[in-house]
C-alpha cells in the first residue's frame, strides 16, 4: 500500500504561536484531506485539498502532488487547537474507490 | 443537517459477547466505511460499501461483518467479541468514492474485557 508519514510526531506551543505540519507519502494520490481530532475524540474535516492552497480562517493548507507533499499550517495557535491532526490520502493505485489511508498523526498541545 | 450518526457512543462488552454498531448517514451518500483507530495509529479500513446491497473487506475484516441495509444505513456486527477488538470505531461516507470528500461519524469507544 501507499505509505503516509506526519511530522512532526509532537509539537507543543505557547498561544499565539505559527506552526507547520507536513505529510510526506510515497505514491500518486487522487484525494488528500486534513482533519482535526479534538480531545473529545471527533474527526473535524479541516480541508479536502488534492492539489493547490487553501485558507480557512487561521489555517491554510497546500498540496504538492507532483512532489508527494502536504502542508497545513497553524497560524496564531489557541488552545482549541489542541488535539491530533491527521492527514489522509486515497491512493489512486488502491483497490477501493475512496478508502483513505491516515498518517500516524501530529499531537499538538497549545498552551495558554 | 447530522451528516454521519453513529450508536452508541460508548460500549463495554465481555468476551465472546456479540453487537452491532449502527451508522446513518443523511447526505445521500453511495458509499460508506468502517475503520478502527488504536493508539497511536491513525485509522484503519474494516469494511466498506460502495452503494446499498454490496460490501467488501478492508484491511482489518476478521472478526467482523457488515450489512448495508439500505442507502442511509451501515452497520458493523461483531459476532463474538475478543480484547483484541477493543478500539475506537468510526463510521464514514462519500459521494462516490473516487476524488470526493469523506465524512465521519463521531466514534464508538468500544472496551473488551
Amino acid at each position: 500500500g501507499i505509505q503516509v508519514e506526519q511530522s512532526p510526531p509532537d509539537l507543543i506551543l505557547q498561544e499565539g504561536a505559527n506552526s507547520t505540519l507536513r505529510c510526506n507519502f510515497s505514491d500518486s494520490v487522487n484525494n488528500l484531506q486534513w482533519f482535526h481530532q479534538n480531545p473529545w475524540g471527533q474527526l473535524i474535516n479541516l480541508f479536502y485539498i488534492p492539489s493547490g492552497t487553501k485558507q480557512n480562517g487561521r489555517l491554510s493548507a497546500t498540496t504538492v502532488a507532483t512532489e508527494r507533499y502536504s502542508l497545513l499550517y497553524i497560524s496564531s495557535s489557541q488552545t482549541t487547537d489542541s488535539g491530533v491532526y491527521f492527514c489522509a490520502v486515497e491512493w489512486n493505485r488502491g483497490s477501493t474507490l475512496g478508502r483513505l489511508y491516515f498518517g500516524r498523526g501530529t499531537q499538538l498541545t497549545v498552551w495558554p | 443537517n447530522a451528516g454521519v450518526t453513529q450508536t452508541p457512543k460508548f460500549q463495554v462488552l465481555k468476551t465472546g459477547q456479540s453487537m452491532t454498531l449502527q451508522c446513518a448517514q443523511d447526505m445521500n451518500h453511495n458509499s460508506m466505511y468502517w475503520y478502527r483507530q488504536d493508539p497511536g495509529m491513525g485509522l484503519r479500513l474494516i469494511y466498506y460499501s460502495a452503494s446499498e446491497g454490496t460490501t467488501d473487506k478492508g484491511e482489518v475484516p476478521n472478526g467482523y461483518n457488515v450489512s448495508r441495509l439500505n442507502k442511509r444505513e451501515f452497520s458493523l456486527r461483531l459476532e463474538s467479541a475478543a480484547p483484541s477488538q477493543t478500539s475506537v470505531y468510526f463510521c464514514a461516507s462519500s459521494s462516490d468514492g473516487l476524488y470526493t470528500e469523506a465524512f465521519f461519524g463521531q466514534g464508538t469507544r468500544l472496551t473488551v474485557v
